[in-house]
């Protein structure tokens, strides 16, 4: 079965950078169609979508995140490595990764991660 | 950026309720429009993708249906464990934004 997890700190200070792992189990970043996106949800509020990679390495990036993300791929680890730079208390969320499922017909995230809590305090 | 907007933001209901969660695109998604359920300190559950197609294990009280711009998510007859958030997301083109979601409390 398919599983995902977060992995990275639970606290950063202000000016920080971010980086977080998500390592997956039960299907390959080398099919095509697959994807893994990360997304965040500060205390309260309501998910926002972040990053994308696809199985081909191609990426797509929040435009009003574009200039602080990266987002790279390590398919022999099985894992997705989310980088945020520059972190602010605002940045404070739970991050969650999940798998993107593709079929020409219809594109959804089906697996989630359980998230990480990241707090981003002095 | 396609801007989500659900409504409400929240409501109250009873067991047995019927319940009716509205999703609008600011611009046309096709049927890239995908709902999911989420519990308190819980990972989004997808429930429905493709407009109306019902994810594997998901009951069938659960339905969706809209075209274009708009959207609806109904529950039939709300279960206990129903009560939790509901988001709307499109996945038409990137960023891949959700709605503010909708509360549904007892």
């Amino acid at each position: 079965q398919i599983t995902l997890k977060e992995s990275g700190p639970t606290l950063v200070k202000p000016t920080q950078t971010l980086t977080l792992t998500c390592t997956f189990s039960g299907f390959s970043l080398n099919t095509h169609g697959v994807g893994v996106g990360w997304f965040r949800q500060p205390p309260g509020k309501a998910l926002e979508w972040l990053a994308l990679i696809y199985w081909d390495g191609d990426e797509r990036l929040s435009p009003s995140l574009r200039s602080r993300l990266t987002i790279t791929k390590d398919t022999s680890r099985n894992q997705v490595v989310l980088t945020m730079t520059n972190m602010d208390p605002v940045d404070t969320a739970t991050y969650f990764c999940a798998h993107r499922f593709y079929n020409g017909e219809a594109r959804y995230f089906d697996y989630w991660g359980q998230g990480i809590l990241v707090t981003v305090s002095s | 950026d396609i801007q989500m907007t659900q409504s409400p933001s929240s409501l109250s209901a009873s067991v047995g309720d019927r319940v009716t969660i509205t999703c609008r695109a600011s611009q046309t998604i096709a049927t890239y429009l995908n709902w999911y359920q989420q519990k308190p300190g819980g990972a989004p559950r997808l429930l429905i993708y493709g407009v109306s197609t019902l994810q594997s294990g998901v009951p069938s009280r659960f339905s969706g249906s809209g075209s274009g711009t708009d959207f609806t998510l109904n529950i039939t007859s709300l279960q206990p464990e129903d009560f939790a958030t509901y988001s709307c997301q499109q996945t038409y083109s990137s960023p891949f934004t959700f709605g503010g979601g909708t509360k549904v409390e007892i």
